[in-house]
């Protein structure tokens, strides 16, 4: 069972390059999210995606855009990349937005993005 | 914004001892959630406790939730070696869950 699997795993870009990191959860979940991790600073939500066919703002959504492809595919996209992008990021995925089990979220393993 | 805040950042402590950590959180919630990260690697889901549970234990876990003060409490007991990781607390704010900056904790042998 794969769970949530992003790719690429690490990527270098240069300012101003563009791409896409996907995301795919075979669990059935409803919800995704994206989210990006620095030091000192914790994990802060980019989107999410609270079913299929919804996408909202997170707390650090400025210079991402997200597309919930389908109801396993949750993708973001970084369309002019800036060096303060540099991070790592996460996708995660739960059963449900609210409610009881469907709470626990669950991680990939990171993409490690460097933006020079 | 953040909702959780962890205490201590950081803990070193020798294999056999116990570990605590804490939480501190702003609004009211439903529930709270630790999460494990090992070094280059995602969260993973440790344990949940509803607002109106006090402890609740999982293996050698323990977690207490004081809503009047708004904490909440990690105890690893009998630490070991593959326990050092960063552990985070996590509160739902809507769809998402709100994330703290994390303990990070260092088991030595």
């Amino acid at each position: 069972n794969a769970g949530v699997t992003q790719t690429p795993k690490f990527q270098v870009l240069k300012t101003g390059q563009s791409m896409t990191l996907q995301c795919a959860q075979d669990m059935n979940h409803n919800s995704m999210y994206w989210y990006r991790q620095d030091p000192g600073m914790g994990l802060r939500l980019i989107y999410y995606s609270a079913s299929e066919g919804t996408t909202d703002k997170g707390e650090v959504p400025n210079g991402y855009n997200v597309s919930r492809l389908n109801k396993r595919e949750f993708s973001l996209r970084l369309e002019s990349a800036a060096p303060s992008q540099t991070s790592v990021y996460f996708c995660a995925s739960s059963e449900s937005g609210l409610s009881g089990a469907g709470n626990t979220i669950y991680f990939g393993e990171g993409s490690w993005l460097t933006v020079v | 914004s953040q909702q959780g805040e962890e205490d201590p950042q950081a803990l070193s402590i020798q294999e056999g001892e116990n570990a605590t950590m804490n939480c501190s959180y702003k609004t009211s919630i439903n529930n709270l959630q630790w999460y494990r990260q090992n070094s280059g690697r995602g969260l993973v889901h440790l344990i949940l406790i509803r607002s109106n549970e006090r402890e609740k234990h999982s293996g050698r876990l323990r977690v207490t939730l004081d809503t009047s003060k708004k904490s909440s409490s990690l105890l690893i007991t009998a630490s070991r070696a593959a326990d050092t990781a960063s552990y985070f607390c996590a509160t739902r704010s809507g769809y998402a869950l709100n994330f703290g900056k994390g303990t990070s904790l260092l088991v030595t042998p």
